[in-house]
């Protein structure tokens, strides 16, 4: 089946810092993908909806100048926490559908736990 | 805004029981209704996505139903295994957007 490999799986930092996440799709192309953020027992929350070769959609209440997403190649999307500090420690994780299948299934990353010192 | 509530929040059972979570969604401008697996540590796995009002989707031990003019699905779980143990994330689509949104989750526990 398809295969969305996030990286890194955790990660701490220190407050100011920027944090790259990747999301790579391993055996399929992803005209579009997903970040999602999750609270300790809340829902995934959409972020953005990345698109490739053009700007990201961003939900309302996400800073774009905050969350800096770059979805460059049909493979590969990237969010950048720049400039991070203790709020901004949560659960990432980001969703790819393959643009060939008719079906709606969402392939997933593994998640990155944010810690923000 | 678009609101996805599934119930329970969590649920513990015995290896064998029979079990059934629910997910409840806006019953207008349905598109799809999507139920996946997560298991710790791993990434959500999808179960199944369904389009139609009166879907009934099977896949092991595992079926789901859809009522869309009511707005929910049930997922139901026939003798679950301690391999079951997961959160079942459901999650809608509506015709008039392109994102999906997901429901908190129902953390399933199964005791051996």
């Amino acid at each position: 089946g398809a295969v969305v490999s996030q990286h890194p799986s955790w990660v701490i930092c220190k407050s100011g810092t920027s944090v790259k996440i990747e999301c790579r799709s391993l055996d399929f192309q992803a005209t579009t993908m997903f970040w999602y953020r999750q609270f300790p027992k809340q829902s995934l929350m959409l972020m953005a909806t990345s698109n490739e070769g053009s700007k990201a959609t961003y939900e309302q209440g996400v800073e774009k100048d905050k969350f800096l997403i770059n979805h460059a190649s049909l493979t590969l999307s990237t969010l950048t926490v720049t400039s991070a500090h203790p709020e901004d420690s949560s659960f990432y994780i980001c969703s790819a559908r393959d643009y060939r299948a008719t079906n709606e299934k969402l392939f997933f990353g593994s998640g990155t736990q944010l810690s923000v010192l | 805004i678009l609101n996805v509530e599934q119930s329970p929040q969590s649920l513990h059972v015995q290896e064998g029981d029979s079990t059934n979570f629910t997910c409840s969604f806006p019953s207008s401008n349905f598109y799809a209704l999507h139920w996946y697996r997560w298991e710790t540590a791993k990434s959500p796995e999808a179960l199944f996505v369904m389009t139609l009002n009166g879907d009934e989707k099977k896949k092991g031990r595992i079926s789901a139903t859809l009522n869309t003019k009511e707005g929910y699905s049930y997922l139901y779980i026939k003798g679950s295994q301690p391999e079951d143990s997961a959160t079942y994330l459901c999650a809608f689509r509506n015709t008039g957007g392109f994102k999906t949104i997901f429901g908190a989750g129902t953390r399933l526990f199964v005791k051996a």
